[in-house]
């Protein structure tokens, strides 16, 4: 199957740094990204899908100036926590797919826990 | 009403029980569905996709009814490592590639 990086695993920042995440396709190319919260005892929550090379799309209710979304190749997107706080702590996942009209299958990379002081 | 709702749980069976999950959703426009997995901590893993006609993947069964919308997935001769939360994964919108997560059903298989 399909492989999907995300770095870094875990991160535990002071509140206002900025932290960066990046979802790597390993043995695909992704034309589609897509990027998950998800909350204790929740359902993921898409925050935005991104397309390489054009700028992302947000879901209703995410802030664009701080969830700042770079796909700059077809196997690399990068999700950027500008001034992080405390209720940005999450489990952040990264999905990829090469979509297609015979294919809408997502692969996930394994997270980054995301941890504000 | 949720977009894709699940019973939460959990489902506590022994070892070689069946058990069956079913998930609704509330598009009937919907095209995919998913079942993924998850296990405490992890990132979700694409167990099967659900077709119109079902669906078998060794001791897994997955169903769609369209007329009522829902899906089932059932597990057949439960193992201790299949413990871990079942996620309904919905794309709602056709074209769109957008994914809808259920909540998951909690999974516990007891030796």
């Amino acid at each position: 199957g399909a492989v999907v990086s995300q770095h870094p695993s875990w991160v535990i920042c002071k509140s206002g740094t900025s932290v960066k995440i990046e979802c790597r396709s390993l043995d695909f190319q992704a034309t589609t990204m897509f990027w998950y919260r998800q909350f204790p005892k929740q359902s993921l929550m898409l925050m935005a899908t991104s397309n390489e090379g054009s700028k992302a799309t947000y879901e209703q209710g995410v802030e664009k100036d701080k969830f700042l979304i770079n796909h700059a190749s077809l196997t690399l997107s990068t999700l950027t926590v500008t001034s992080a706080h405390p209720e940005d702590s999450s489990f952040y996942i990264c999905s990829a797919s090469h979509l297609s009209p015979s294919t809408d299958t997502q692969y996930f990379g394994p997270g980054t826990r995301l941890t504000v002081l | 009403r949720k977009e894709v709702e699940q019973d939460p749980g959990p489902f506590n069976v022994p070892e070689g029980a069946t058990v069956a999950f079913n998930c609704t959703y509330s598009n009937s426009a919907s095209q995919s569905f998913f079942w993924y997995r998850q296990d405490c901590r992890k990132e979700p893993k694409l167990l099967m996709s659900v077709y119109s006609s079902g669906n078998e993947d060794g001791r897994f069964t997955a169903q769609l009814n369209r007329a009522s919308q829902y899906i089932s997935l059932l597990i057949r001769d439960s193992k201790l490592s299949d413990s871990a939360t079942y996620l309904c994964v919905v794309n709602q919108l056709p074209g769109t590639y957008k994914y809808i997560f259920g909540t998951g059903t909690r999974l516990k298989v007891l030796a």
